[in-house]
């Protein structure tokens, strides 16, 4: 299985704030590498897909980066509807497709 | 706008079979070239994937659960389901199900609201 290392597990940040998360893969998985973003008592969302693509209808403050094993996501400007646990996850290789643990942000 | 609607059981006793169904309610269904998936959420943890399937009824299954797993589909009632057998309380979680589009038809667009099975002693 591939195995997605991602962090910080949370953060607490401010509106405005640039907030960064990252993900590992332990190996190669080209740009196959999405970001979604779950809210409490929902259903994940998908915002970026193969690494830097935003999903349709995804404000543009969100964005993503990297190939390979090390990816980025950004929030550029971190708004109260932001608030959320965001989670990555592989499609490049199956059986499985892998998750990441998770990346809680809160509020400072 | 594509919508998936999760049904069944939501309680089931340690030692029996969980059995969920999916309804899609468009045209994508019929379509072909996507993966209808289950994937799961225990109480304030992580995501797992549990397997998929295509509309003509290939399946992949995650390793770690595939002794227990059947993903089936019936096509005439837009439907996809999932048994899992011999649950235990580690089986206790939210049960999503996702369509799969993307690399590897895994890039998972979208979802149902999920429900909640609670495995009981």
């Amino acid at each position: 299985d591939i195995q997605m290392t991602q962090s910080p597990s949370s953060l607490s940040a401010s509106v405005g704030d640039r907030v960064t998360i990252t993900c590992q893969a332990s190996q190669d998985i080209s740009n196959h590498l999405n970001w979604f973003q779950q809210m409490p008592g929902k259903a994940p969302k998908l915002l970026i897909y193969d690494a830097s693509n935003l999903e349709r209808g995804v404000p543009s403050r969100f964005s993503g980066s990297g190939s390979g094993t090390d990816f980025t996501f950004t929030i550029s400007s971190l708004q109260p509807a932001d608030f959320a646990t965001y989670y990555c996850q592989q499609s490049h290789n199956l059986p499985p497709a892998t998750f990441g643990r998770g990346t809680k942000v809160e509020i400072k | 706008q594509l919508q998936l609607q999760e049904s069944g059981s939501g309680l089931v006793k340690a030692s029996q079979t969980l059995s969920l169904t999916c309804t899609v309610s468009s045209g994508s269904f019929s379509s072909g070239g996507y993966s209808w998936n289950w994937i799961r959420q225990p109480p304030g943890k992580g995501l797992e994937w549990i397997g998929y399937i295509f509309r003509g009824g290939n399946t992949n299954y995650n390793p770690s659960l595939r002794s227990r797993v059947t993903i089936s589909v019936d096509r005439s009632k837009n439907q996809f389901s999932l048994k899992l057998t011999s649950v235990t309380a580690a089986d206790t979680a939210f049960y999503y199900c996702a369509r799969g589009d993307g690399y590897n038809r895994a890039t998972f667009d979208y979802w149902g609201q999920g429900t909640l099975v609670t495995v009981s002693s």
